[in-house]
């Protein structure tokens, strides 16, 4: 069984603070990673994706990713109340047909 | 604003029923990909369909089907529903198999009672 594990959380740091979500994943066969972000009662929304070890940034956000360790994470700088939500780590599989995703980490920004 | 819109966006059934729901994809995606949401979880990869055949499935029973149409909008179909298929569906459509380009719809929240 293919897992991704995620800390459920709730997360909660102060307004402006670094926020630091992590994800491990089993399938060693995974190429894709992604970030999806998820208000109460809606649907995922693309934040993140990175495909090469090492760091990639987008504004305040920064996924890392360590294939070796099996490891990747989402920074989020600065962080906003807006920035309260869940945030959900998927990996693709091998026939790139399916996203398998952790159970998320719900995310507080305290003003 | 998502490309892509499912209907309904509630749904109440009774266990032993049949439902059948919608999902309305954009223009030129190819791919839909449909996942279940139950309370508190992620969402688990139900199947996906790429140009009107079913292009893997995962672990679900065969009382859960699918089909996509030539106009991109597609249904998932549950017979025989149990109180465990109470969560939210989401449909998802790309371009080609893309999963960076996925868009995922609003969603239907479904309860068996």
């Amino acid at each position: 069984q293919k897992e991704v594990e995620q800390n459920s959380g709730p997360l909660s740091v102060p307004e402006g603070a670094i926020a630091s979500l992590n994800c491990t994943y089993s399938d060693r066969g995974s190429q894709s990673f992604f970030w999806y972000r998820q208000y109460s009662g809606k649907s995922p929304e693309l934040i993140m994706f990175i495909y090469s070890n090492g760091d990639k940034e987008d504004g305040r956000f920064t996924a890392q990713l360590n294939k070796a360790s099996q490891y990747v994470s989402l920074l989020i700088r600065d962080s906003q109340p807006s920035d309260s939500a869940t945030y959900l780590c998927a990996v693709d599989n091998n026939a790139g047909n399916m996203l398998t995703f952790g159970g998320g980490t719900r995310l507080m920004v305290k003003p | 604003e998502t490309g892509v819109t499912q209907s309904p966006t509630h749904l109440i059934k009774t266990r032993g029923q049949q439902v059948t729901l919608r999902c309305s994809s954009q223009s030129g995606h190819n791919t839909v990909s449909w996942y279940q949401q139950a309370l508190g979880q992620g969402p688990q990869f139900i199947f996906q369909y790429y140009r009107e055949e079913e292009n893997g499935r995962g672990n679900f029973p065969p009382r859960f089907s699918g089909l996509q149409f030539p106009n991109y909008s597609s249904e998932l179909n549950v017979n025989a529903l149990e109180l465990d298929d109470s969560a939210l569906y989401l449909c998802a459509s790309s371009r080609d198999r893309n999963m960076v380009g996925y868009t995922f719809g609003s969603g239907t929240r479904l309860t068996v009672v």
